[in-house]
């Protein structure tokens, strides 16, 4: 079955900065990637995914890359806030139902003011 | 809007003691409906989907067991908790025959089992 690794573990960067979280799939054939955010005491929220036909997708501050070759796909912040400090979650699956989704193991970003 | 409802929130419980957990879902009719299990420093993992009433797939051998009763209503049941049971369950529901459609998640049980 499908396998995610999602690194780092926690990650802290200072407001205004970049952030980046890196995933890793081992099956060739998934073809969706969407990331979760979860902040304290509530349930993730899907905050962007993408499709293997593209390698890149960007919603006003967050960015999602995608490379096939190397099975990897990556969640960009910019012009982070505090706000933004929360759990990620990637996630990948061969198609998209929500049935075959495989999470990773979560990232904890802690924005500092 | 639809919302999704989950109690209690925190629950602690000791070891060999049952254990029921309650979902509903407002505002749709015949969601699909999840239950996943987050352990610490871990992914989600799905436990048990439903596509109907009384329609339960179980992905995954445990201790646990699920039911919906009704269409909006989904309950995560154990007759003997184990240590191990310990974690954060979420509910999640997606609409019906779109299986494309992103999961919308519960904010959560945080269950200690001691």
């Amino acid at each position: 079955g499908e396998n995610v690794e999602q690194h780092p573990s926690t990650l802290s960067v200072q407001e205004g900065d970049s952030a980046v979280i890196k995933c890793t799939y081992s099956d060739s054939a998934s073809n969706y990637f969407p990331w979760y955010k979860q902040e304290l005491g509530k349930g993730p929220q899907l905050i962007i995914d993408i499709r293997s036909n593209v390698g890149e997708k960007k919603d006003q501050r967050i960015a999602v890359t995608l490379n096939k070759t190397a099975k990897h796909f990556s969640l960009h912040i910019t012009e982070t806030q505090p706000e933004d400090s929360a759990v990620y979650f990637c996630a990948a699956s061969i198609s998209q139902s929500a049935r075959q989704l495989t999470f990773g193991s979560g990232t904890q970003l802690t924005v500092l003011p | 809007s639809q919302t999704i409802h989950q109690w209690p929130a925190t629950l602690v419980q000791p070891v060999g003691s049952p254990l029921s957990l309650e979902c509903t879902v407002e505002g749709t009719s015949n969601p699909n409906l999840y239950w996943y299990r987050q352990a610490a420093g871990r992914g989600l993992q799905l436990l048990f989907y439903s596509v109907g009433i009384g329609q339960i797939s179980s992905e995954v051998p445990q201790n646990l067991s699920a039911s919906r009763p009704q269409d909006r209503q989904f309950i995560l049941s154990s007759k003997k908790l184990l240590l191990s049971d310990s974690g954060f369950y979420l509910c999640a529901w997606t609409p019906i025959g779109t299986e494309d459609s992103p999961l919308h998640f519960g904010n959560g049980t945080r269950l200690t089992v001691t």
